[in-house]
């Protein structure tokens, strides 16, 4: 049974970075047929995917194109955990952020962190 | 591809049936569309992928149907632990997929 624990701040400061950590249990971070991603839900937004990392033969990025430019998604091989980094916050940034393995499909997925409220507030 | 779901909320009585609608704005194909469950302050939980397939654990009252644009996500029985925001996505090879924006099924 594969298991996600999320970690990190509930409340950042508007302009800072956000940054929150997925430990991986029952699973690897270097799995070839999973992929490790976070998503955030808001009342307005609704389920935003924000992206993802992967390991084929190296290591792989995707991120949606909303927030590109400040987005870091970053695996933690010796951990076994990955990790986010959200610059430049803005209140429109408040959230309840997911980690979530991809398993089987590309963008099916089937297990769920427990999910941190990150609030974008001085 | 734009995911509507209907209706917004749906009141039924425990053992009821629940008929959840989700129409997509362009053909999905492969049938790549998947339902999840989401009870209030719980991550979703994967019900079902492929339209029609119920994931690991998922009890034989929830079904899948549809194919192309339309799909619908039955309930056969409703039990206290299934009122639920329901939510289905568009997955596959698109890096854009795609949530629909829920439907709640409340206690009437």
């Amino acid at each position: 049974q594969v298991q996600l624990q999320q970690s990190g701040p509930g409340l950042v400061k508007p302009s800072q970075t956000l940054s929150l950590t997925c430990a991986i249990f029952g699973d690897s971070v270097s799995n070839k047929s999973a992929a490790w991603n976070w998503i955030r839900q808001s009342p307005s937004r609704g389920l935003e995917w924000l992206g993802r990392t992967y390991y084929r033969s190296k290591w792989n990025n995707d991120y949606a194109v909303s927030v590109q430019s400040r987005i870091t998604i970053n695996p933690d091989t010796s951990k076994n955990q990955f990790s986010l980094q959200l610059k430049s916050v803005t209140p429109e940034d408040t959230a309840v952020y997911y980690c979530t393995r991809e398993g089987s499909e590309w963008y099916l997925f089937d297990y769920w962190g427990q999910g941190t409220l990150v609030t974008v507030s001085s | 591809i734009v995911l509507t779901q209907s209706p917004g909320t749906l009141s039924l009585s425990p053992g009821e049936r629940a008929a959840l609608s989700c129409r997509a704005s362009q053909y999905i194909s492969n049938n790549y569309l998947a339902w999840y469950q989401q009870t209030p302050g719980q991550a979703p939980r994967l019900l079902i992928y492929g339209a029609s397939s119920r994931a690991t654990g998922i009890p034989d009252r929830f079904s899948g149907s549809g194919s192309g644009t339309d799909f619908t996500l039955t309930i056969s029985r409703l039990e206290p632990e299934d009122f639920a925001v329901y939510y289905c996505q568009h997955y596959g090879s698109s890096p854009r997929n795609t949530f629909g924006q829920g439907t709640k099924v409340e206690i009437k």
